[in-house]
């Protein structure tokens, strides 16, 4: 079974600052998907970013990057110039590539980040 | 596109009655779609995969006869609450497994409050 770790529970970070988000993971499959979604008080879900295993680059998209540690199995966030809407529960995922499980993911505990003004 | 809905958004009932909640996948067919349980401030967790025209798979320590699982078309899967009482008050949230797989969309999620 595959286990998703966030030891980081509360952030905090002033505006335009970077914040980095911490996550490890735990699986034997060699093939599999990284994410980092994001759920503002509205509750919904919204996709912040994926990583595919296979690739060794890491993957950005505006302001936010993963720093992904294949051997090390960690998988970072990094929010650079945070902005107010940022605040947020952010949580690390993982979904296998494959199989009978595909689609199905595995969530971490959750780091809820709060950006001041 | 991708659009996933949920309804009720909230609902509010009766400790012994049933409630029903539907996830339509708005603007695309899903096969698979899940249903999440998630508490204030904490994680979601897996309730059960849901399989256009089988029988839903349910995670371990989740009761079948309690939560059913319907999927009986691409676009719509439901979950009915039998026999509901407060311990089953928390926010349910669907997901749908776009064609690649490997997106999963989410619905706005549902509060469901037993009295």
């Amino acid at each position: 079974a595959q286990t998703v770790t966030q030891s980081q529970p509360e952030m905090s970070v002033q505006e335009a600052e970077t914040v980095t988000l911490s996550c490890t993971y735990d699986t034997s499959e060699n093939n599999y998907y990284l994410f980092w979604y994001k759920q503002p008080p509205s509750r919904q879900m919204i996709l912040v970013i994926r990583q595919e295993a296979y690739k060794q680059q890491n993957a950005t998209e505006n302001r936010f990057s993963v720093n992904f540690q294949k051997a090390a199995k960690s998988f970072s966030l990094k929010i650079s110039d945070s902005q107010l809407g940022d605040t947020a529960m952010y949580f690390c995922a993982f979904m296998r590539g494959g199989g009978t499980s595909y689609g199905k993911l595995t969530f971490g505990q959750g780091t809820i980040l709060t950006v001041h003004p | 596109g991708a659009v996933v809905s949920q309804h009720p958004s909230w609902v509010i009932c009766k400790s012994g009655t049933s409630v029903k909640i539907e996830c339509r996948s708005l603007d695309f067919q899903a096969t698979t779609m899940f249903w999440y349980r998630q508490f204030p401030k904490q994680s979601l967790m897996l309730m059960a995969t849901s399989n256009e025209g089988s029988k839903a798979t349910y995670e371990q320590g989740v009761e079948k006869d309690k939560f059913l699982i319907n999927h009986a078309s691409l676009t719509l899967s439901t979950l009915t609450v039998t026999s509901a009482h407060p311990e089953d008050s928390s926010f349910y949230i669907c997901s749908a497994t776009g064609p690649y797989g490997y997106e999963q969309y989410f619905g706005p999620g549902t509060r469901l409050t037993v009295t």
